[in-house]
């Protein structure tokens, strides 16, 4: 079975802050993909970011850093120096294999203040 | 712009009323698909569709239908059997179905209530 565990529910921040968003997931499989989609108050799922688990590079896209480590079973978003335009719901998703379901994490709720 | 548009972005229904959901899609994907989102959940599958005429169940398929009649458009139509249908309905699609690795786009959204 897979699951995607996304343990912080809400976090809050200042402007300017660097935040970590933690992903945890569980596959049996030795191919799978991992994403990460932006959710803002509109409603509408932005998708951020796809990584293969042939893949351990981290990727830097410009305030935004994943850090995928397949000893821990993690794939870390990070936003450094955010900004309130960053207030979304954020949330983890897996798939494992080629011919499988998108498996959500619950989302993580990022406020951040002026 | 090529995109996914869902309407109408507010639905309310009266209990014992079926209602139908639109997705639309112009960007040539194949592959579309519901999910439904409840607060402080992720996203759950209600329905997929790889090709024309042929969809199938997600994880939670019972009380919804759908039809895929033509490649850019996916409806969904939420039944009076579905017995708390009042939620955030997404529609996505990718250009290959669950057989490949592509990534899902998303719509807009629907918020239904049922009053």
């Amino acid at each position: 079975a897979q699951k995607v565990t996304q343990a912080q529910t809400e976090i809050s921040v200042v402007e300017k802050e660097d935040v970590t968003l933690d992903c945890v997931y569980e596959t049996r499989d030795t191919t799978y993909y991992l994403f990460w989609y932006k959710q803002p108050p509109s409603g509408e799922l932005v998708f951020l970011i796809r990584r293969n688990s042939f893949d351990e590079q981290n990727e830097i896209s410009g305030r935004y850093s994943w850090n995928f480590q397949k000893s821990t079973s993690s794939f870390n978003f990070t936003i450094t120096a955010s900004q309130v335009v960053d207030s979304a719901v954020y949330f983890c998703a897996l798939r494992p294999g080629a011919n499988s379901k998108l498996t959500f994490g619950k989302g993580i709720t990022l406020s951040v203040r002026p | 712009d090529g995109g996914i548009t869902q309407s109408p972005k507010y639905l309310f229904r009266k209990e014992g009323q079926n209602v139908t959901l639109s997705c639309e899609q112009n960007l040539n994907h194949d592959a579309m698909y519901w999910y439904r989102q409840d607060p402080g959940q992720g996203l759950r599958l209600i329905y997929y569709s790889q090709i024309v005429n042929d969809f199938q169940k997600g994880d939670i398929a019972e009380g919804y239908s759908v039809s895929r009649e033509k490649k850019e458009s996916f409806p969904l139509t939420v039944t009076s059997a579905q017995k708390n249908p009042t939620a955030f309905y997404l529609c996505a699609s990718s250009i290959a179905g669950l057989g490949s690795t592509d990534t899902q786009y998303f719509g807009p959204g629907t918020r239904l209530t049922v009053l």
